[in-house]
């Protein structure tokens, strides 16, 4: 079993579906968690950075986490066209982070 | 700019041969990381350096892959005799309290 697991989609949704996306992990050391955005040939962006369980909003995106359950998900309100890309969940504990393969998403005008 | 850079963006080389990668991240940021993504997977850790020094290489596939970051900033990635399965995107991330900043990557091709 893999540290951390992910669907690798590919995820098509409409112009101005919600989206969710999701990650499981084993580590209970694991204490920040992480979801990134990677356009094609481009390196991975950080979205949102999250430590405790619960739900952390920034405009469209929601993250959340359950630790109890080692499950973290991103929502994405309204999705656009320029939302298509891999989302890569990640989490950290001291200095070692381990990244999920990552979910394509692709959202059709 | 601000952010991380990578040279090159792309690399070819024949197997056999050797090939360095650079590193420059933000400016200020104390922690460096490098990852190997290959293709539809996420990025797997390789090494990471606190300043000049190098406290996880872990992640090094082999003893052909050598990492340096000497006075503190810039780093670069070797790897020595270069094999087909090396072929990947080697990224590089830098940060100063725990959020990483990437570069775009450098695109290595084995031929």
């Amino acid at each position: 079993q893999k540290e951390v697991e992910q669907d690798p989609g590919p995820l098509s949704v409409p112009e101005g579906a919600i989206v969710s996306l999701n990650c499981t992990y084993s580590n209970s050391a694991f204490q920040y968690f992480m979801w990134y955005r990677q356009y094609s040939r481009k390196g991975p962006e950080l979205l949102m950075y999250t430590y405790s369980s619960g739900n952390k909003e920034d405009g469209r995106f929601t993250a959340q986490v359950d630790k109890s359950s080692k499950y973290i998900s991103l929502f994405i309100r309204d999705s656009q066209p320029s939302d298509s890309a891999t989302y890569l969940c990640a989490m950290r504990y001291g200095q070692n982070f381990v990244f999920g393969p990552g979910t394509r998403l692709s959202v059709l005008p | 700019g601000a952010g991380v850079s990578q040279s090159p963006r792309y690399k070819v080389a024949k197997r056999g041969q050797d090939v360095a990668l650079r590193c420059d991240p933000i400016s200020g940021h104390v922690s460096l990381f490098w990852y190997q993504q290959a293709l539809g997977q996420g990025p797997e850790f390789l090494t990471y350096f606190q300043n000049e020094a190098q406290l996880d290489k872990s992640g090094l596939p082999s003893d052909r892959f050598f990492a340096e970051r000497p006075e503190g900033s810039v780093s670069t990635l070797k790897i020595q005799r270069t094999q087909q399965e090396d072929s990947a995107v080697y990224l590089c991330a830098s940060s100063l309290e725990g959020e990483q900043f990437f570069g775009p990557g450098t695109r290595l091709t084995v031929l």
